[in-house]
């Protein structure tokens, strides 16, 4: 399977521990994106990887967030201290070298914070 | 005002029927328009992509219209298997990608 792949696929952990994720994403593309999405709503930027490069960050994402891709391919994010607001479906989608290129997601990880 | 809004809905409409989104934006330097469909608890998965000059996969038409920052989806012949949620998603390239928060949408039998 090609497709971009996301582990685990589901989290639960209690509040104040540490989480990471981690992301694989489709091998040739270069850009990497993190989102979270809670029920009701539409997935929420956190954060977009060109290559190894953090291009951007949201400002939903506090001190408590870090995402690395130190190699220009997978992708990790952690969250410190969880908190149960941050309970969520977080998306990790791909795209490719050219401009405008669709993005592919993941089937996400699910978190619940306890 | 929000980057992309969408209606959430929902839209209850019948098998058969035509059955049409809109979505507007607020960023004019926008470079890259997509539709996607996310089923329940299902990752978001393109549907397609909108050209400037408009463009139709067979029921679906995307259209975008630049001057009043707008994007459309149109869906003819509504089937059940439609029902899901629509999302409409700008920006690509150098710019961050930002989803609508979805419209919601129900065929009925």
């Amino acid at each position: 399977d090609t497709g971009v792949s996301q582990n685990p696929r589901h989290k639960i952990t209690k509040r104040g521990q540490n989480v990471t994720f981690r992301c694989d994403p489709i091998s040739e593309h270069n850009r990497l994106y993190w989102y979270r999405q809670t029920l009701g709503q539409g997935p929420e930027f956190l954060t977009y990887f060109q290559n190894e490069a953090q291009l951007e960050k949201s400002r939903l994402l506090s001190d408590r967030f870090s995402a690395e891709r130190p190699k220009g391919s997978f992708s990790t994010l952690e969250i410190q201290r969880t908190e149960q607001g941050d309970s969520a479906m977080y998306l990790c989608a791909s795209s490719g070298r050219t401009d405008g290129s669709p993005l592919h997601f993941g089937n996400g990880t699910r978190l619940t914070v306890t | 005002r929000k980057e992309v809004e969408q209606d959430p809905g929902p839209f209850n409409v019948p098998e058969g029927a035509t059955v049409a989104f809109n979505c507007t934006y607020s960023n004019s330097a926008s470079q890259s328009f997509f539709w996607y469909r996310q089923d329940c608890r299902k990752e978001p998965k393109l549907l397609m992509s909108v050209y400037s000059s408009g463009n139709e996969d067979g029921r679906f038409t995307a259209q975008l219209n630049r001057a009043s920052q707008y994007i459309s989806l149109l869906i003819r012949d509504s089937k059940l298997s439609d029902s899901a949620t629509y999302l409409c998603v700008v920006g690509g390239g150098y710019q961050k990608v930002t989803f609508g928060t979805g419209t919601k949408l129900q065929v009925i039998p």
